[in-house]
């Protein structure tokens, strides 16, 4: 398996414009995770889906960020319009939910950087 | 809100010293989960504890869960060079939900 794959890996833009962050997450797994990385603020839980549905978006930060799970295999994140303090590493994670395990597979990340 | 605290937030070790780790919640945890992310890279699962009171080892390092499943530790004992990067803690709330610590970034100084 490929493991979670994300796309861009660096995505760099000006304020205002709007940036879409896509996720594959690994086949067969039920739950897919945003994240937020900052030196600041760490790693913040942005949304999570559990079988496509948004189950918690408390931790979006604004209504400029809205998340997408249009199926079992594909996830964005978009931000509109962007600002400076968006900045960050976004991580996508996904986990194949069941009583025993809970554990997480993170994609490699989107580098975004917001002139 | 419930937060995971996660201390020190720096350790800097000679080669061959010991580094530990601390997390603490401020409610019931179900489960805690360890990860590590090397600079530069991302979050890799590490381990997951469920039992209260439970220690499991993987080599040189040793991850215990509180009685009361409020704490954690990871300790690793004769750091190498290869042991550099971030820790995270992260509680499980019994739903979906996984609450990262801040992280312990570890330097190894050879």
């Amino acid at each position: 398996d490929a493991g979670v794959i994300q796309s861009p890996r660096h995505e760099v833009t000006e304020m205002g414009q709007e940036v879409t962050l896509r996720c594959k997450p690994i086949s067969g797994h039920n739950s897919l995770f945003w994240y937020r990385q900052t030196m600041m603020r760490g790693l913040e839980l942005l949304i999570y889906f559990n079988n496509n549905v948004p189950i918690d978006d408390s931790g979006m930060p604004e209504d400029r960020f809205s998340a997408k799970m249009p199926n079992a295999s594909f996830s964005t994140l978009k931000i509109q319009p962007s600002e400076p303090r968006d900045s960050a590493v976004y991580f996508c994670a996904s986990s194949f939910r069941t009583s025993g395990s809970v554990e997480q597979f993170f994609g490699p990340g989107t580098r975004l950087t917001v002139l | 809100g419930q937060q995971v605290m996660q201390i020190p937030q720096y350790q800097h070790v000679q080669e061959g010293e010991d580094f530990t780790t601390y997390c603490n919640s401020s409610t019931t945890l179900s489960n805690i989960q360890w990860y590590k992310q090397r600079p530069g890279g991302h979050p890799v699962f590490l381990i997951q504890l469920v039992k209260s009171g439970e220690v499991k080892k993987q080599k040189r390092l040793t991850f215990q869960f509180g009685e009361a499943k409020k704490n954690s530790s990871l300790h690793i004992t004769a750091t190498q060079t290869t042991d550099v990067g971030t820790y995270f803690c992260a509680g499980g709330t019994g739903g979906f939900k996984t609450i990262f610590g801040a992280g312990t970034r570890l330097f190894v100084k050879a």
